[in-house]
């Protein structure tokens, strides 16, 4: 699977909006993006993925660029329940393992 | 809808001891991960399984082994404890959707905090 680059932390105010970066630059054309996110002493959970078009459910929007080589994830209102690590995973739907493949990912403080 | 359960939440072990992490998912998922997390890092997968009666080796293996009997329980087995095996361990599991599996979420258990001393 490809890599990502992501910072490894940002801060944010409680509901302001926050634009996590993500850097895929040797993505292939059968990968999909995927965001997963790790509040503090639980599982990763599922937020969002996409391929080509930006995508939005209830917890988040997914913004991927043109060329496909970076990818943004948007949470349109902080809460401090959103503190957490996000993990950009790129996954390549030809592969039959189906697991991910987890960075260090980008630590979100949000003050009140 | 209990979703992905860990047994036990918290362990100690002494090295040399053996023990077995129970995961259970009650939502029919074909596939089923387990993954430790060092502190400061990302999660690896250990090993996985695609269907009740198979497994395989994922990323970092060695000192583990599993068992899928039965389709909503996957295993994993530290046979020789040592303490670079101190970790925290997440079970997962997916579902094959109609376009292929790598297209849906991952359900996540609350993991299993192990200290080997």
């Amino acid at each position: 699977d490809a890599k990502t680059t992501q910072p490894n932390s940002m801060e944010s105010n409680e509901e302001e909006p926050v634009h996590l970066p993500c850097n895929h630059s040797t993505i292939s054309g059968t990968d999909y993006i995927h965001w997963y996110r790790q509040l503090p002493s639980q599982g990763p959970e599922y937020v969002i993925h996409g391929l080509t078009s930006n995508v939005n459910n209830r917890m988040a929007s997914l913004a991927i660029a043109e060329d496909r080589k970076s990818s943004t994830l948007i949470l349109h209102r902080a809460t401090l329940r959103d503190a957490a690590v996000y993990y950009c995973i790129l996954r390549d739907r030809r592969g039959s393992q189906g697991n991910l493949i987890f960075g260090k990912g980008t630590k979100l403080s949000v003050k009140p | 809808n209990a979703g992905v359960t860990q047994t036990p939440k918290f362990r100690v072990l002494k090295t040399g001891q053996s023990m077995t992490l129970l995961c259970a998912q009650d939502m029919n998922h074909e596939y089923m991960y387990w993954y430790r997390q060092d502190p400061g890092m990302g999660l690896r997968l250990i090993h996985y399984s695609v269907g009740e009666g198979t497994t395989a080796k994922g990323e970092v293996p060695d000192g583990y082994n599993v068992s899928r009997l039965k389709k909503q329980n996957f295993l994993l087995g530290l046979e020789s404890a040592a303490p670079s095996q101190t970790s925290v361990y997440f079970c997962a599991s997916s579902y094959m959707g109609l376009a292929g599996v790598l297209y849906n979420e991952q359900f996540f258990g609350p993991g299993t905090r192990l200290t080997v001393l």
